[in-house]
Formats: C-alpha cells, sequence, structure tokens
C-alpha cells in the first residue's frame, strides 16, 4: 500500500459544527503531516507528527486540533471555523530524514 | 527562516526542453524536493536532491548546487499532460518540515 487515504474528500461545515478531518496511511511511515492551501497558493504547514509525538504547530489557531491515534492514523478537529478558512487541506507522510512527502488526494473544506 | 523563489509562469511547446529554476536561503538544510501539482489535485513527489549534482529520473531531471542555493528541475521531451504546477520545497533538519516555494505554472502548448 503505497497511498496516503483522506477523508471525506469535500466537506461543507458552519461556522459553530465541529467536524475532523481523516488521514490513514499504511507505508509505515513515521511522520505525518497536516497542510493547508489555498487556491493558486502552495502548501502551507500547520502540524507535524513525529513517532505520534506533536513535533511542530506553526502557531495554528486553537480551532483547528490536531490528533495522532496511532502510526498509522492522523485525524485534525475542526471547531468554530471561519470562512477563511476554506481551503484543502492536505495530509501527507514520509519517512524521518528527508524524504520526499507522500500526498493523500486532501479535504477540500467550505465554511459557510 | 527560508525563503525560497521559483518563476510564476513559463509556457513551452511539445516536444521542447524546459527548465524550472529555484534559489533557497535556509538553515539547517537537508534536502531540496520537487513536486508536481495538477490544477484541484495533491502534489506527487518528482525527485529529491540532498548532496550536489544532477539526478535523473525518466524525462525529469533535478540538479541541485547547495553553494550557490540553486536548484533546477528539467523537463525532456514535454508533453501536454506536462502542463501543471511545479513546486521546489526546501526541508531543513527540524523534524523533515518542508518549505514550499509558490510554485511555477508550466503551460505546454502543441
Amino acid at each position: 500500500d503505497t497511498e496516503v487515504t483522506q477523508t471525506p474528500k469535500h466537506l461543507v461545515m458552519g461556522m459553530t459544527n465541529k467536524k475532523s478531518l481523516k488521514c490513514e496511511q499504511h507505508m509505515g511511515h513515521r511522520a505525518m503531516y497536516w497542510y493547508k492551501q489555498k487556491a493558486k497558493k502552495p502548501p502551507e504547514l500547520m502540524f507535524v507528527y513525529s513517532y505520534e509525538k506533536l513535533s511542530i504547530n506553526e502557531s495554528v489557531p486553537s480551532r483547528f486540533s490536531p490528533e495522532c491515534p496511532n502510526s498509522s492514523l492522523l485525524n485534525l478537529h475542526l471547531h468554530a471555523l471561519q470562512p477563511e478558512d476554506s481551503a484543502l487541506y492536505l495530509c501527507a507522510s514520509s519517512q524521518l530524514g528527508g524524504n520526499g512527502y507522500t500526498f493523500g488526494s486532501g479535504t477540500r473544506l467550505t465554511v459557510v | 527562516g527560508q525563503n525560497i523563489d521559483q518563476p510564476t509562469e513559463m509556457t513551452a511547446t511539445e516536444g521542447a526542453i524546459v527548465q524550472i529554476n529555484c534559489t533557497y536561503q535556509t538553515s539547517g538544510f537537508n534536502g531540496l524536493f520537487w513536486y508536481q501539482q495538477h490544477a484541484g489535485e495533491a502534489p506527487t513527489f518528482l525527485s529529491y536532491n540532498v548532496l550536489d549534482g544532477l539526478e535523473e529520473k525518466g524525462r525529469f531531471s533535478s540538479f541541485l548546487s547547495r553553494s550557490k542555493g540553486y536548484s533546477y528541475l528539467l523537463l525532456k521531451e514535454l508533453q501536454m499532460k506536462d502542463s501543471a504546477s511545479y513546486l521546489c520545497a526546501v526541508t531543513n533538519t527540524n523534524a523533515g518540515k518542508s518549505t514550499f516555494g509558490d510554485g511555477t505554472t508550466l503551460t505546454v502548448k502543441p
């Protein structure tokens, strides 16, 4: 299995809703990432998990809450989002030590 | 911090060769990646350079000069499907964190 699977592919949520994005990989990668990408912009790093521990939080607002239940799963819990949070949310995984990322297909999030 | 520069747009003809440049300034350099991203899709990994020199993979090659903070992606025998955004990303030693350049939109014309 050489894929990163993200669900759902599309999500529309209101500003008072609570939702979660899910990411799964079975490549044995020990680093997992959340990136946010706005249209015609590069991916922006949000969080990095190494060996299931949060190692980098790029000053992301607390309305985004990551969780890594085990080495194969990564979640992003969403609460009280704003319309400007609408974007493509990409999960990625990699071996530690400077290897390339394998990206999931992303969740396109719209906050209304 | 990191600063990554690449051209915003390039146009080339089907069957031709195109070179996309990337310059960077970073501390704790631990590798440079090139990704391809088609509109509405996730990025896909193309190449990785950590030592100086040229890495070749089929129609795509990538070059790195660490002393100059410079890389390029070379695409040969261009095909229409190569029309996409090409992202240069630099990884530092901090837990594999990669920072992306703004991307170069390549348009391949018949």
